[in-house]
């Protein structure tokens, strides 16, 4: 069956401009992640949306960040007026929750190039 | 609020000797411990969770309460073992989860 998919693969954007990122989880799956993992770097928490509850957003560097997600289908993160720092992998995650802690299953990521 | 440390950021160790990743976590009540793996090209997968209580790979981890850790153990490495291995914690009725920063493993033949 199909896996979380993300979507570019790669974007290389200019410094200042917009991008949007896009992340469908697998289906049915209510709970869905964003990371960062910058170069050599560990994984950052991002944000987290579960079912219809609001989402968890503690992890969202800056104002110029913002995710939404629409039912429990796909999700977009924004990321506005973008600096050369934003550069790094974009990992997405969905697990299956309501039926206590479950695995979580990632996408291959976006890579961000900032210029 | 809860938390996952890995003090070391790489480890290299020698083919056929022992590994152990380290782990502690600090969370009030009971949590639930995974250790996820991210190999060369390939997507970031779950390697093993604690209530589980199995190998997978040759790797073991054991959830210790009085600790709060979690550490990752194999007696014999072996190059496939090269990997950069996470540590991730979640909480009944609130599972999101938390990573730690990573640990980069590497095998020298």
């Amino acid at each position: 069956g199909a896996g979380v998919s993300q979507s570019p693969s790669n974007k290389v954007t200019e410094k200042g401009k917009d991008v949007e990122l896009r992340c469908d989880p697998i289906s049915g799956h209510t709970a869905l992640y964003w990371y960062r993992q910058r170069l050599g770097q560990g994984l950052e928490f991002l944000i987290y949306f579960q079912g219809n509850s609001a989402p968890d957003k503690s992890g969202l560097p800056s104002d110029r960040f913002s995710a939404e997600r629409t039912g429990e289908s796909v999700s977009t993160l924004t990321i506005q007026r973008t600096q050369q720092e934003d550069s790094a992998v974009y990992l997405c995650a969905s697990s299956l929750s309501g039926q206590g802690v479950t695995e979580a299953f990632f996408g291959q990521g976006t890579r961000l190039t900032v210029v | 609020a809860q938390r996952v440390t890995q003090p070391e950021k790489l480890l290299s160790v020698f083919k056929g000797a022992p590994v152990e990743l380290k782990c502690n976590y600090s969370y009030s009540g009971s949590p639930e411990l995974f250790w996820y793996v991210q190999y060369s090209r390939q997507r970031l997968q779950l390697l093993l969770r604690h209530i589980s209580r199995e190998s997978i790979k040759g790797f073991t981890a054991d959830l210790n309460k009085g600790e709060t850790s979690f550490h990752l153990k194999k007696p014999f490495a072996q190059e496939e073992d090269s990997a950069m291995y996470y540590c991730a914690l979640s909480v009944f009725g609130n599972e999101k989860l938390t990573f730690g920063t990573g640990t980069r493993l590497t095998i020298i033949p």
